[in-house]
């Protein structure tokens, strides 16, 4: 089954650009099936959506966060990223990548998670 | 505050059933599909129920979703000590053109 792995630098300061990798194992990003979702939890706080890419590069964001926030896709490298800008301290969370199965909707596998902290 | 209603949390013993209900709206819960993610502490969400009552393959029969309207409820039977976590309900919402959380349940088997 897919497997997906996030790497990020684990601390970004106040003002700067977070920036994560989402690596895709036993599976494609440039599969027809399945989007590229991006979700976070703040500690001790519940998930919030960021967003979804396609293979294709559409996208969708969470409005609270799309003016700082893009997702892109790498197909020659199998991985997808998250970019938000101007962080805060209220960025810091854990972040998750994971595939949304559009025609069902629904997420169906999850990574790890990666601590994401803003702090000077 | 979150787009998706859910109780804080629910309790109950060993064996017996709860539910856990997620109240949304018409551009949500009652025109897309509704999923669950089980959190177990210190780990990822993982994918419960789908398409309001489909379960992913080794999920246990005691897991069950169902949708009525504008909400949504997990029912789970003989309740184990494992099954201590938080739960999350999820949807599509069409006004907001974007996916949508519940604020989540804590479980605790007493």
């Amino acid at each position: 089954q897919l497997q997906l792995q996030e790497s990020g630098p684990g601390l970004v300061k106040p003002s700067e650009t977070l920036s994560l990798t989402c690596t895709v194992s036993s599976g494609s990003v440039s599969s027809d099936t399945y989007y590229w979702g991006w979700i976070r939890q703040p500690p001790g706080k519940g998930l919030e959506w960021i967003g979804n890419i396609y293979y294709r590069g559409t996208t969708d964001y969470n409005p609270s966060l799309k003016s700082r926030v893009s997702i892109s896709i790498d197909t020659s490298k199998n991985e997808f990223s998250l970019r938000l800008s101007s962080v805060t301290a209220a960025d810091t969370a854990v972040y998750y990548c994971a595939t949304y199965y559009g025609s069902g909707s629904f997420y169906q596998y999850w990574g790890r998670g990666s601590l994401l902290t803003v702090s000077s | 505050q979150s787009v998706l209603t859910q109780p804080p949390s629910v309790s109950a013993a060993p064996g017996q059933k709860v539910t856990i209900s997620c109240s949304g709206s018409s551009s949500n819960i009652a025109q897309n599909f509704v999923s669950w993610y089980q959190q177990l502490p210190g780990t990822a969400p993982k994918l419960l129920i789908y398409e309001h009552n489909e379960r992913p393959s080794g999920i246990p029969a005691r897991f069950s979703g169902s949708r009525s309207g504008t909400s949504a409820t997990l029912g789970i039977t003989g309740l184990q000590t494992g099954d201590e976590a938080d739960y999350y309900c999820g949807a599509w919402d069409s006004s907001l053109s974007g996916w949508v959380f519940g604020g989540g349940t804590k479980l605790i088997v007493l």
